[in-house]
């Protein structure tokens, strides 16, 4: 099992509808978790952090963290063919007092006209 | 407010040859992460240092590769007698001391390619 694991994609979504991307992990002692954008040939962009249960806002960006169901997922609302990258999450696994990142494979989001 | 920087950008290397890798942090930052993604692959942490100390490198293949983050200067990651197989995308993240140190952002990256 691997340790963050994202669905593989591609996600293709209309602009203006709502792109949902998940994650599990199998750490249940993780505490942090982090998505990052990553357009293609660029670096990771960090776009939401959360360590509480519930869902954080910000602007058209929200991740929900279920710690229970080791589930973290970020929905993307009114998406833009600008949103369109690899979205990668991540996770600071228990033990670590420190940023250390494991990262899942990332899923391929296409927002189309 | 700089940014993570790193060069060079795109580094080309014949097998067996020396990469050396620079990593700045932004300003304020004394922690920095080193992190590798092979074509096709995720991102793996490498190395977490900071200054003057390497704190895990865990991630780091145990022949050939080195990271040091001097007092002065610049992080290094150091590949010696590099092969195909080290054709990869290599990225520096930094992050503040105390609180928060688990948000890191992370530099352009160097990509580098062996012949």
């Amino acid at each position: 099992q691997k340790e963050v694991e994202q669905n593989s994609g591609p996600l293709s979504v209309p602009e203006g509808a709502i792109a949902s991307l998940n994650c599990t992990y199998s750490d249940r002692g993780s505490q942090s978790f982090f998505w990052y954008r990553q357009y293609s040939g660029k670096s990771p962009e960090l776009i939401m952090s959360i360590y509480s249960n519930g869902d954080k806002e910000d602007g058209r960006f929200t991740a929900q963290l279920n710690k229970a169901s080791q589930y973290v997922s970020l929905l993307i609302r009114d998406s833009q063919p600008s949103d369109s990258a690899t979205y990668l999450c991540a996770v600071i696994q228990s033990g670590t007092s420190y940023g250390k990142l494991t990262f899942g494979q990332g899923t391929i989001l296409t927002v189309h006209p | 407010n700089a940014g993570v920087m790193q060069n060079p950008r795109h580094l080309v290397r014949r097998r067996g040859q020396e990469a050396r890798l620079r990593c700045s942090p932004m300003k304020g930052h004394s922690h920095v992460y080193w992190y590798r993604q092979l074509p096709e692959e995720g991102l793996k942490f490498m190395v977490y240092l900071q200054k003057e100390n390497i704190i895990d490198e865990s991630g780091m293949p145990k022949e050939r590769f080195s990271a040091e983050f001097p007092k002065e200067g610049p992080s290094i990651l150091r590949i010696q007698q590099v092969v195909r197989g080290d054709s990869a995308a290599y990225f520096c993240a930094s992050s503040p001391p105390g609180i928060g140190t688990d948000t890191q952002y992370f530099g352009p990256g160097t990509r580098l390619t062996v012949l």
